[in-house]
């Protein structure tokens, strides 16, 4: 079975450019999230989805950042204007129910440098 | 502070050795409470969840004092193979899915 789904794998991108994460989550999960990590602050919820509706996005840094999940099986985190500061592997998780004990499973990630 | 706080290590252990991991974590209202097992440069995978009452799975064993607010993973045995990052991770009560991880512990397992 496909798991969560996450492209590109790495992006390396300038200063002020428009970056554009995608996912894919797993075929019948009803919760998405986007995830980002850093050595200095760990793994950081960005924002997260249920039935395609955002239900926390306390988590997304600024207003350069942006998140959408237009259908089931799609979301994307968008980043416009990309600073250095933003360079981190970004993860999408997707999970059957938006219950704490449920199961996150975790895409491959994409690692972005910003120049 | 952060809510929760793991030991980094890196332990570096002899293939065999049995070795403990400790995480606390400061917000009482924290309901549910797993470890997750990240591989180097790759994605974070679910390892355990762990129970009031403690729970065992193979060579891993996970206990929770809620009274100290205080989790543990207990890996015996070890092999070459548990050579990874360990995250401890809480979930709130009423916050949904949002879970919080901890910065993880490194284990290194030699020969």
């Amino acid at each position: 079975d496909a798991g969560v789904i996450q492209s590109p794998r790495h992006e390396v991108t300038e200063m002020g450019q428009e970056v554009t994460l995608r996912c894919k989550p797993i075929s019948g999960h009803n919760s998405l999230f986007w995830y980002r990590q850093t050595m200095m602050r760990g793994l950081e919820l960005l924002i997260y989805f249920n039935n395609n509706v955002p239900i926390d996005d306390s988590g997304m840094p600024e207003d350069r950042f942006s998140a959408k999940m237009p259908n089931a099986s799609f979301s994307t985190l968008k980043i416009q204007p990309s600073e250095p500061r933003d360079s981190a592997v970004y993860f999408c998780a997707s999970s059957l129910g938006a219950e704490g004990t449920d199961t996150q499973y975790f895409g491959p990630g994409t690692r972005l440098t910003v120049l | 502070r952060k809510e929760v706080e793991q030991d980094p290590g890196p332990f570096n252990v002899p293939e065999g050795a049995t070795v403990a991991f400790n995480c606390t974590y400061s917000n009482s209202a924290s309901q549910s409470f797993f470890w997750y097992r990240q591989d180097c440069r790759k994605e974070p995978k679910l390892l355990m969840s762990v129970y009031s009452s403690g729970n065992e799975d193979g060579r891993f064993t996970a206990q929770l004092n809620r009274a100290s607010q205080y989790i543990s993973l207990l890996i015996r045995d070890s092999k070459l193979s548990d050579s990874a990052t360990y995250l401890c991770v809480v979930n709130r009560y009423n916050q949904g899915g949002k879970l919080i991880f901890g910065q993880g512990t490194e284990l290194s397992v030699k020969p």
